[in-house]
């Protein structure tokens, strides 16, 4: 079964500040995809990036980066410099097959607040 | 904004009820996704349609079905509405290769209310 795992239920950070959205996950397939979803308050889910399991080269663009861990599950999303507008639910997702078709696996979400 | 549009956005309701969730998804898409998000489970996959056919299904109970139309739109029917069927109810599309490996993109959701 596939499963991803947010420890961080809430993180509060004073504006500017640095911070990193961890994230772990599971599954047997050799060939998965992971992704990062954005809910602001307005609610709607809006996708960050993609990384495929054969990639692990880490990313950055612009405030944001990725870093993609295969040898520990781990796919960390770092914020540098936040600001007030990146308030908002993150939500990490698993693309994989399992036994079956390809299905997206959320987890349960890290609220970030980032206060002025 | 995604593309994907979807209607009602809120939706108030009895128990016992049966109500119907439209879903546009972006143009060229041929795959349609619907997930509900409770404060109790999560995100969770409902079902999925690519060019009017079901492909594959998640957690979704069986007083709930989905269909997609020849113009590629698709609708959830939720009926035996329970308290517990609150929540908000995402459609995503995505081009579906054969692979079915395709980044979803998300509408703005329905949120579902069951008084």
């Amino acid at each position: 079964a596939q499963k991803v795992t947010q420890a961080q239920t809430e993180i509060s950070v004073v504006e500017k500040e640095d911070v990193t959205l961890d994230c772990v996950y599971e599954t047997r397939d050799t060939t998965y995809y992971l992704f990062w979803y954005k809910q602001p308050p307005s609610g709607e889910l809006v996708f960050l990036i993609r990384r495929n399991s054969f990639d692990e080269q880490n990313e950055i663009s612009g405030r944001y980066s990725w870093n993609f861990q295969k040898s520990t599950s781990s796919f960390n999303f770092t914020i540098t410099a936040s600001q007030v507008v990146d308030s908002a639910v993150y939500f990490c997702a698993l693309l994989a097959s399992g036994a079956g078709s390809y299905q997206l696996t959320f987890g349960k979400g890290t609220k970030l607040s980032v206060i002025p | 904004d995604s593309g994907v549009t979807q209607t009602p956005k809120h939706l108030i309701t009895a128990t016992g009820q049966r109500v119907t969730l439209r879903c546009s998804p972006r143009s060229g898409d041929l795959s349609v996704y619907w997930y509900q998000q409770s404060l109790d489970q999560g995100l969770q996959f409902l079902i999925q349609y690519y060019n009017g056919e079901e492909r594959a299904k998640g957690n979704i109970l069986e007083r709930f079905s989905a269909q997609q139309f020849p113009d590629l739109h698709s609708e959830l029917n939720l009926s035996s509405l329970e308290l517990g069927d609150s929540a908000l109810y995402f459609c995503a599309s995505s081009v579906e290769s054969t692979s079915g490996t395709d980044t979803q993109y998300f509408g703005p959701g329905t949120r579902l209310t069951v008084l």
